[in-house]
């Protein structure tokens, strides 16, 4: 089974740039998640989808920060502008729903630097 | 909300010996999941071990067992006969238990980075 799919591995933007993440979860899982992990610190949840619908993004910048899951299987994270503090990695996951299975698996993450 | 501390920045064992990372949490629910979740240096989370609230008998898989108390909302993870292969940041993580919607969302501590050493 593959495992969940995040392009690019790796970014430097310059600030007030924009960006745009990608992540392919696995087959079947109807459930994907954006984290956020700054250095030192456990991931943060940004936004979770249920199929192509918004569960939760309460803890999503909204003024710089937009994502989409497309039919629902692949997503896009985009910053605009980006600021200095977005530097993290930016880890996409998902599991499958409904919740008999409640493992999330995670991708490789994308390393964002703002300069 | 729930929140999940994790007071060891950084933890190291000799190889083939013991080593327990601590965990702790603060909840109003009643019946949750714990996790602990390893980060190797490729940055990929991997899933280790998970308990459930309402079960008393402490998780294990092989050489990870935990020790869990529900009443101190302590949660901790003990690695037997350490590999170099376990070195990594572990992170602790809280999941409500509840159906639907926001409550799938994971929690989580801000990690312990484990060094072993040969």
């Amino acid at each position: 089974e593959a495992g969940v799919a995040q392009s690019p591995r790796y970014k430097i933007i310059e600030k007030r740039q924009s960006v745009a993440f990608w992540c392919n979860p696995i087959s079947g899982h109807a459930t994907l998640y954006w984290y956020q992990q700054i250095l030192g610190q456990g991931p943060k949840l940004l936004i979770q989808f249920q199929n192509n619908g918004v569960v939760d993004d309460s803890q999503l910048p909204k003024d710089r920060f937009s994502a989409e899951r497309l039919k629902g299987v692949d997503s896009t994270l985009k910053i605009q502008p980006a600021k200095l503090e977005d530097s993290a990695v930016y880890l996409c996951a998902s599991s499958f729903i409904p919740a008999s299975s409640y493992e999330q698996y995670f991708g490789p993450g994308t390393r964002l630097t703002v300069t | 909300a729930q929140t999940v501390t994790q007071s060891q920045p950084e933890m190291s064992v000799q190889e083939a010996e013991t080593v327990t990372l601590s965990c702790t949490y603060d909840t109003s629910e009643s019946d949750y999941y714990l996790f602990w979740y390893k980060q190797p240096p490729s940055r990929q989370m991997i899933l280790v071990i998970r308990q459930e609230a309402y079960k008393q008998q402490n998780a294990t898989e092989n050489r990870f067992s935990v020790n869990f108390q529900k009443a101190a909302k302590s949660f901790s993870l003990k690695i037997s006969d350490s590999q170099l292969g376990d070195a990594a940041m572990y992170f602790c993580a809280y999941r409500s238990a509840r159906q639907g919607g926001s409550n799938y969302k994971l929690t989580f501590g801000k990690g312990t980075l484990l060094t072993v050493n040969p």
